[in-house]
């Protein structure tokens, strides 16, 4: 079946730096990426939608110049989470969706800002 | 726009006891329905989802669910629990457009707690 590569699983990083994450589609064109945060014992909530080779968008209230995405190929898309501070730590995950109804997740990263 | 409700934040239950988790949702347009299970540090698994024709689903492991429309529900059940279904459990929901892929959102999830 469909699988998405998230990496890295966890990070931990200094408040003030920047820290990238990766989702890759293995074995499918994933012409929509998702990404969400999830706080602890809660449920994901959407960032952004990206789409190949167009600007990603981005729900209200996300940060677009401190959540930058990027979705330059059909099998990659990355999250990067600028000047990071201890509120921006959470679980992220990504979503590719690959035509209709087809949604495979990664398997998150958990990220802690120190 | 949609929304999900799960009810039921947390619902504990005994090893090979029959268990209901309860889904309800709003939307002003025809949705897909989806049961996604979630453990410890990882992302979301499908576990079933409803796209058109018979309103029952099943999942490979025993699961299944039904779409009511009427009653806008789309409730998952299974009639013996193992320690193993252990987890967290969210449905979602994404309109049922063509082309561009929905966004899903998501209800709150139950958490499924089964022991001996």
């Amino acid at each position: 079946g469909a699988v998405v590569s998230q990496h890295p699983s966890r990070v931990i990083c200094k408040s003030g730096t920047s820290v990238k994450i990766e989702c890759r589609s293995l074995d499918f064109q994933a012409t929509t990426m998702f990404w969400y945060r999830q706080f602890p014992k809660q449920s994901l909530m959407l960032m952004a939608t990206s789409n190949e080779g167009s600007k990603a968008t981005y729900e209200q209230g996300v940060e677009k110049d401190k959540f930058l995405i990027n979705h330059a190929s059909l099998t990659l898309s990355t999250l990067t989470v600028t000047s990071a501070h201890p509120e921006d730590s959470s679980f992220y995950i990504c979503s590719a969706n690959q035509g209709g109804y087809g949604y495979t997740f990664g398997s998150g990263t958990r990220l802690t800002v120190v | 726009a949609q929304s999900v409700t799960q009810l039921d934040s947390q619902v504990p239950v005994f090893e090979e006891a029959p268990v209901e988790l309860r889904c309800n949702y709003s939307s002003s347009v025809s949705v897909y329905l989806f049961w996604y299970v979630q453990y410890p540090n990882q992302g979301l698994q499908l576990l079933l989802k409803y796209l058109s024709g018979s309103t029952l689903v099943e999942s490979i492991n025993g699961f299944e669910a039904e779409f009511n429309k009427s009653q806008t529900s789309f409730h998952l059940r299974k009639p013996s629990v193992h320690i193993s279904d252990t987890a967290e459990y969210f449905c979602a929901v994404s309109e049922s457009t063509t082309g561009t892929a929905s966004k899903l959102t998501f209800g709150t999830g139950t958490r499924l707690q089964v022991t001996l």
